[in-house]
């Protein structure tokens, strides 16, 4: 299997622009991950989807951030506006199976100007 | 709330030397603990899963132990090599919050030959 896959891997905007990062879990998979990591705070969860369905969104800044799962092979998290301050490292995961261990992918690097 | 606390944050060691990482966590009640590193730049690779009801997992020269009542855990590397060179996160999801993992801010680690 090719693992997580996620796109773009770099994406440099502007502030105000709409951004919107992809992930394609692990085939089989039924649990899918967004992560946002920073310096300042590390490693945070923002949604979590079980069988498509999102479970705990309580990571989410704020309205700006959106995500969805329309099928089992792919997910967006969208940022829009977007701002300086949302510049970060975003990682997708999942997991399923007999295995409850995360799959991370290789992340996509966001820098809003 | 669960809290994660990694303790060094960095640390160094000449080559073949032995060593432990060290994980604590505030509430008892977990589903598991997951001990991942992270190359730079990279995303984040699982290394060991400990479920509740274990007290240790190995992996070759890696060897992870849980202790739920005192709330800690710890990562022994056996004989390190320049190639551990890493930050290594832990990770304990929360019983009842299946999927839902809170990080530790990792111990960067740096084994000089």
């Amino acid at each position: 299997d090719a693992g997580v896959i996620q796109s773009p891997r770099h994406e440099v905007t502007e502030m105000g622009q709409e951004v919107t990062l992809r992930c394609k879990p692990i085939s089989g998979h039924n649990s899918l991950f967004w992560y946002r990591q920073t310096m300042m705070r590390g490693l945070e969860l923002l949604i979590y989807f079980n069988n498509n369905v999102p479970i705990d969104d309580s990571g989410m800044p704020e309205d700006r951030f959106s995500a969805k799962m329309p099928n089992a092979s792919f997910s967006t998290l969208k940022i829009q506006p977007s701002e300086p301050r949302d510049s970060a490292v975003y990682f997708c995961a999942s997991s399923g199976g007999a295995s409850e261990t995360q799959y991370f992918g290789p992340g996509t690097r966001l820098l809003v100007l | 709330k669960q809290e994660v606390t990694q303790i060094p944050a960095a640390l160094s060691v000449p080559e073949g030397e032995n060593l432990v990482l060290n994980c604590s966590f505030t509430d008892s009640a977990i589903y598991n603990l997951q001990w991942f590193r992270q190359d730079p730049g990279k995303g984040l690779t699982s290394l060991l899963l400990i479920q509740s009801s274990q007290r240790e997992q190995t992996s070759g020269r890696l060897n992870a132990s849980l202790d739920k009542s005192s709330g800690r855990s710890t990562l022994y590397i056996a004989a390190s090599q320049p190639g551990d060179s890493a930050t290594y996160l832990c990770a304990v999801t929360r019983l009842g919050n299946a999927g839902k993992s809170t990080f530790g801010d990792g111990t960067t680690l740096t084994v000089k030959p």
